[in-house]
């Protein structure tokens, strides 16, 4: 259960777009199409972004999307704004009904 | 509201026992698995536990299997986890989130309750 690998911190200038890397492995990101993403302020609960890969939840800005290829997910925010500056995890299943997280993302606005 | 409500987190001595609990509203709790997540001072998200809803299959990560024991009494819309033999590692954050089957996500989360194990 080696968590899934995140750049440590991602920045970009308001209005840019950025993107967020999670790879993991072919047991488990690679395997099921149920990768998820969540952000964190600091001091609060997780919130879901992204689920099943590239599902939005419903109320989640479209300025958020997600993608995967092969091992490898990722976010990307779109029209980065102020708010966006958070923690960002990437989640994946990993087969008998355990889950792995990936290392986190800081997402700094310039 | 959906809502989760973390309680029974403190300081504990190493090899000390601990109960979290987790109470629900706002949605039908015996109908949703049930997860505990942790997170360490500082560092990333850790997957702790799974329960089903009807209790019928339980998964624990390894660094807590053999030592925590998760539960749920969906009469009473709580999630419960029993921590024995703890260690300073398991000093962290800890999160109940609901596991949506419309999402296949952890979409909803405690505020979290902090456990410290130090002597």
């Amino acid at each position: 259960q080696s968590a899934l690998t995140q750049p440590a911190s991602v920045s970009g200038s308001p209005g840019q777009s950025i993107t967020i890397s999670c790879t993991g492995t072919s047991s488990d990101v690679g395997s099921y199409n149920l990768v998820s993403w969540y952000q964190q302020h600091p001091g609060k609960a997780p919130k879901l972004m992204i689920y099943e890969d590239s599902q939005r939840p419903s109320g989640v800005s479209n300025r958020f999307s997600g993608s995967k290829s092969a091992n490898t997910a990722s976010l990307t925010i779109s029209g980065l704004q102020a708010e966006d500056e958070a923690d960002y995890y990437c989640c994946s299943y990993a087969g008998s009904t355990t889950y792995v997280f990936g290392t986190g993302t800081k997402v700094t606005v310039l | 509201e959906v809502l989760l409500v973390e309680s029974g987190g403190g300081l504990v001595q190493p090899g000390g026992s601990l109960r979290l609990s987790c109470a629900a509203s706002g949605f039908t709790f015996s109908s949703y698995s049930m997860n505990w997540v942790r997170q360490a001072p500082g560092k990333g998200l850790e997957w702790v536990s799974y329960i089903s809803s009807s209790s019928s299959t339980i998964y624990y990560a390894d660094s807590v299997k053999g030592r925590f024991t998760i539960s749920r009494d969906n009469a009473q819309n709580s999630l419960y986890l029993q921590m024995n033999s703890l260690r300073a590692e398991d000093t962290a954050v800890y999160y109940c989130a609901r596991r949506s089957h419309q999402t296949d996500a952890f979409d909803i989360w405690g505020q979290g309750t902090m456990v410290t194990g130090s002597s």
